[in-house]
């Protein structure tokens, strides 16, 4: 499985736009780009999934360039309630298991 | 929909003693998985359920550790004898489809090995 590089932490401001960025150069054909988010005291919850190009969904958009080596998580006009750990995940297929790095810690502050 | 969920939220034992965490996954989701989290470390898988069938166990750490599903439904997570290693928090996930398709996470149950 392709391992991923992010940033340890990141700090914002409520209604900025935040965006995380992963690295993911082993990237295989068949893996997709998922990203997780994780509140204190809580699973991980689905956020969004892409292969290429742009992903938008009510929560996030995701940004794959072509060569697929990296990805772009963007949060818009973040607030108090976005504070959470964001984990960048590839993987070929559902069934298998996920494999986590250390995530991004996002601190979002009034 | 109800979630996934967990029993218990926390526990503390200690070493040398037996603890079962339980798991109920979504309605109707076939894949069920295991994760944990020690102090200071990242989430890491433990085992996956396919039905009431292990599909893969590779990231189970010893033989302390049992985990069943019987009738594929809730499955439990039995360590025996706990170590103060074990401390930490164990995760379950449950998914339905074939294809990609997200996880979803319980709340987590904590577990303190004293």
């Amino acid at each position: 499985l392709a391992k991923t590089t992010q940033p340890i932490s990141m700090d914002s401001y409520e209604g900025q736009e935040v965006n995380i960025t992963c690295s993911h150069n082993n990237i295989a054909t068949n893996d997709y780009i998922t990203w997780y988010q994780q509140f204190p005291s809580q699973g991980p919850r689905f956020i969004i999934q892409g292969y290429k190009t742009k992903v938008t969904n009510e929560v996030a958009s995701l940004f794959i360039p072509a060569d697929r080596k990296s990805s772009t998580l963007s949060l818009p006009r973040v607030s108090l309630s976005d504070t959470a750990v964001y984990y960048c995940l590839v993987g070929d297929q559902a069934g298998t298991a996920l494999i986590f790095g250390k995530g991004t810690t996002l601190s979002v502050s009034s | 929909e109800a979630g996934v969920t967990q029993f218990p939220s926390h526990s503390v034992i200690e070493k040398g003693q037996t603890v079962t965490l339980r798991c109920d996954p979504i309605s109707g989701h076939d894949n069920l998985y295991w994760y944990r989290r020690v102090m200071g470390k990242e989430i890491k898988f433990l085992l996956h359920f396919v039905k009431e069938s292990k599909q893969d166990e590779s990231g189970m750490p010893n033989n302390r550790f049992l985990a069943e599903r019987t009738g594929g439904t809730y499955s439990t997570l039995k360590v025996q004898p706990a170590e103060l290693e074990d401390s930490g928090v164990y995760f379950c996930a449950s998914s339905h489809n074939e294809g990609v398709d997200e996880q979803y996470f319980g709340p987590g149950t904590r577990l303190t090995v004293t």
